[in-house]
């Protein structure tokens, strides 16, 4: 079983769709958790930090769940500029910190 | 504010040869982090220095070393190339002013794209 397990995707969706992604974690040490966005040969960005009590940025909302040991990510209106792949991203200590990236999911935002 | 910057920006390498990538962490930060992402899967970690010392090291072989400097800056070093070395590497830095807290967040270089033939 992988540390990190994401939808598989690719997810296609209309332009002004509510669009959810889910990701799974096996480490229950786990510590801290983000969601990054990937565009195409283009490297990670932060997209946010997921919280216990979840967290929203304008059209997007993360949720984190410690005892199912379970993030989403919710992106409300999707805009064509969502289109990208997400990666849900898992901290633990170990000594420093070590990070488990997921395998990412795939967006596709039509006209 | 210096973002993460790293270089060089694509390279191309025969099997068996060494190559050096370089990073540049982001202005204020003090932990470089170091990933391998091969085509359609999720940054792979490689390994986290802290200063001057790897920290926390992935499933890699020896063969991926690295070394960080005073300056927070940061080498990977791959020997004996395989084709399967073929891949986009990412470094990321982040600051853990107590040397010890994992809620750090990362700041990812635009990466080396490093092809071997």
């Amino acid at each position: 079983r992988k540390e990190v397990e994401q939808d598989p995707g690719p997810f296609n969706v209309p332009e002004g769709a509510t669009v959810a992604f889910n990701c799974t974690y096996s480490n229950s040490a786990s510590q801290s958790f983000f969601w990054y966005r990937q565009d195409c040969r283009k490297e990670p960005k932060l997209l946010m930090s997921v919280y216990s009590s979840g967290n929203e940025d304008g059209r997007f909302t993360a949720q984190l769940n410690r005892a199912s040991q379970y993030i989403s990510l919710l992106i409300r209106d999707s805009k064509l500029s969502d289109s990208a792949t997400y990666l849900c991203v898992v901290n633990y200590q170990a000594g420093g910190f070590k990070t488990i990236f997921g395998a990412g999911t795939r967006l596709f935002v039509k006209a | 504010d210096a973002g993460v910057t790293q270089s060089p920006t694509h390279l191309i390498k025969t099997r068996g040869q060494q190559v050096t990538l370089r990073c540049s962490p982001k202005s204020g930060h003090d932990t470089v982090s170091w990933y391998q992402q091969a085509l359609g899967q999720g940054p792979q970690f490689i390994f986290q220095y802290y200063e001057e010392e790897e920290r926390q090291r992935g499933n890699f072989p020896d063969r991926f070393s690295g070394h960080q400097f005073p300056n927070y800056s940061s080498e990977l070093n791959v020997n004996a190339l395989l084709l399967g070395d073929s891949a986009l590497y990412l470094c990321a830095s982040s600051l853990v002013s107590s040397g010890r807290s994992s809620t750090d967040t990362q700041y990812f270089g635009p990466g080396t794209r490093l092809t071997v033939l």
